[in-house]
């Protein structure tokens, strides 16, 4: 079983619905971090997490380290939101992060 | 601009020919690694270095070989590529290891390699 999973691994929806993506973790973290791959193939961070949620944008990331479970959401989605969006979490006392298989998305007009 | 640049972008080479992948960054980042990417995969981490001269392994070091004679520069080195090397492969840096607030990760934009 993976440390870190992600849901759903693909998605698609229409322009305008609300977009949730999950990640789930089974080990110890310090920290989160959701990324976004574009189909070029770069990648560029979107939200760092330790506790709580941060909004950018439509963008807005929670993170409950009970649960050990974070999501990713975007409102009013856009076809320039489509994307892989990869969580990536930190291990308590290791120097590297360990990344979920991603979640494609896909916003039609 | 705050940026994390690599060299090749696309390369096809032979089994066996030895070849450098550059990575610089232009933030003072201290933490820097390498991750490779294949399909159903995901990320994986090859090797990181914490600051110049402290370079350890991660997940998937078998094949390579990493420097950091400078806080700017961390090439990735492939001596003998084997057709199992071809991926897709990210350099990334931080300010450091990925756990203080703010400490975004800035990735380079990919480098394409093929072993044929």
């Amino acid at each position: 079983k993976n440390e870190v999973e992600q849901s759903p691994q693909n998605l698609t929806a229409q322009e305008g619905e609300f977009i949730t993506i999950n990640c789930s973790y089974s080990v110890g973290i310090s920290a989160l971090h959701w990324l976004q791959q574009h189909p070029g193939g770069g990648i560029v961070s979107l939200f760092m997490l330790s506790s709580g949620k941060k909004k950018h944008g439509r963008l807005i990331a929670t993170i409950n380290i009970q649960e050990k479970h974070s999501s990713l959401h975007i409102t009013a989605s856009h076809p320039r939101d489509s994307a892989v969006y990869i969580c990536a979490v930190k291990i308590q006392g290791a120097q590297k992060l360990v990344f979920g298989q991603g979640t494609r998305l896909t916003i039609n007009p | 601009e705050a940026q994390v640049t690599q060299n090749p972008r696309y390369l096809i080479t032979v089994t066996g020919k030895k070849l450098t992948v550059t990575c610089s960054q232009n933030m003072n980042h201290e933490y820097m690694s390498w991750y490779r990417q294949d399909p159903g995969l995901g990320l994986r981490q090859i090797y990181y270095s914490m600051n110049v001269e402290v370079t350890d392994k991660g997940d998937v070091p078998e094949g390579y070989k990493v420097s950091r004679k400078e806080k700017r520069n961390f090439p990735l080195i492939l001596e003998s590529p084997s057709p199992n090397q071809t991926s897709l492969y990210f350099c990334a840096s931080s300010p450091q290891a990925f756990t203080s607030s703010g400490n975004t990760i800035y990735f380079g934009e990919g480098s394409w390699l093929t072993v044929v």
